[in-house]
C-alpha cells in the first residue's frame, strides 16, 4: 500500500521567490488536505478538497498562497513572493469520504527554508 | 492549536505504561484522533475514536474519552524505546479540519 507521498522533502528559497510543492495521495483517497506545521506546534490546517474541488480555505491561507487538485488526484501548494514567516513543514494528507470523520493520512511533508 | 491541550513532555520507564493526556474545549467536538510524529518525519495515525464512544483498544493502545470533561487520553502497554516520539491529539467538530494540540514529548529510557 503506497502511502501519501510529498515532494520535495526539503526546498531552501530566497526570500520573494515562488514555489511550489506536490502532493501525491494514496490511490483511492478522494479527499485531500494541505497543514502546516511550524517548530515546536502542532500542525495546522489550511485548505482541503474532495476530488477537485476545493471546499474549504483556512484564514490562515493568504491570497500568496494557492493550492489546486486540476484532476482529482495529485495536488499542488503554490506560495507566491515568500516571506521568511513562510518557513515550516507543509504536511498533505489524504482520507476516503465514506463518512465524516475518516482519519486522515499524511505524507512526510515539505520543509520550507526562506533565506 | 489554544483549544488542544496537552502537556508537553513525559518521561517512562522502558516496559512501563505511558498515559498522554489531552483536553479540549469545544463540546461539539465529534472526532479525536492521537497521531505519533518522529523526527523529521510526517505523523504516523495511531488510533482513533468518535464522540459516540467511550473506550477504544488496539492492541498496545487504549483510548479514553470522558465527554463530560472533555478530557481524551492514550494509553501504551509495555512501552518500548521505539515508541519515543512526539504524540499529538487533534479533534474535529467538521470531520475534515483536524485542530491539533502542540503535542507531547514522550521519552522513554531504557
Amino acid at each position: 500500500d503506497t502511502g501519501v507521498s510529498q515532494n520535495p522533502r526539503h526546498k531552501i528559497t530566497k526570500r520573494g521567490q515562488n514555489v511550489t510543492f506536490r502532493c501525491d495521495p494514496i490511490s483511492e483517497h478522494n479527499r485531500l488536505y494541505w497543514y502546516r506545521q511550524t517548530l515546536g506546534q502542532g500542525p495546522e490546517f489550511l485548505t482541503y478538497f474532495q476530488n477537485e474541488a476545493q471546499l474549504e480555505k483556512s484564514r490562515l491561507l493568504s491570497d500568496r498562497f494557492s493550492a489546486e487538485r486540476p484532476k482529482g488526484s495529485f495536488s499542488t501548494l503554490e506560495i507566491q513572493r515568500t516571506e521568511q514567516g513562510d518557513s515550516a513543514m507543509y504536511l498533505c494528507a489524504s482520507s476516503l469520504s465514506f463518512s465524516e470523520g475518516e482519519p486522515q493520512h499524511f505524507g512526510d511533508g515539505t520543509r520550507l527554508s526562506i533565506l | 492549536g489554544e483549544d488542544v491541550e496537552q502537556s508537553l513532555f513525559l518521561s517512562v520507564r522502558e516496559g512501563d505504561s505511558s498515559v498522554i493526556n489531552c483536553t479540549y474545549t469545544d463540546s461539539s467536538s465529534t472526532y479525536l484522533y492521537w497521531y505519533k510524529q518522529e523526527p523529521g518525519a510526517g505523523l504516523q495515525l495511531l488510533t482513533y475514536i468518535f464522540s459516540n464512544m467511550d473506550m477504544k483498544q488496539d492492541q498496545r493502545l487504549t483510548v479514553l474519552l470522558n465527554k463530560k470533561d472533555k478530557h481524551l487520553s492514550l494509553r501504551i502497554a509495555d512501552t518500548q524505546t521505539g515508541d519515543s516520539a512526539i504524540y499529538f491529539c487533534a479533534e474535529s467538530m467538521t470531520g475534515y479540519a483536524l485542530n491539533f494540540g502542540k503535542g507531547t514529548s514522550l521519552l522513554v529510557t531504557p
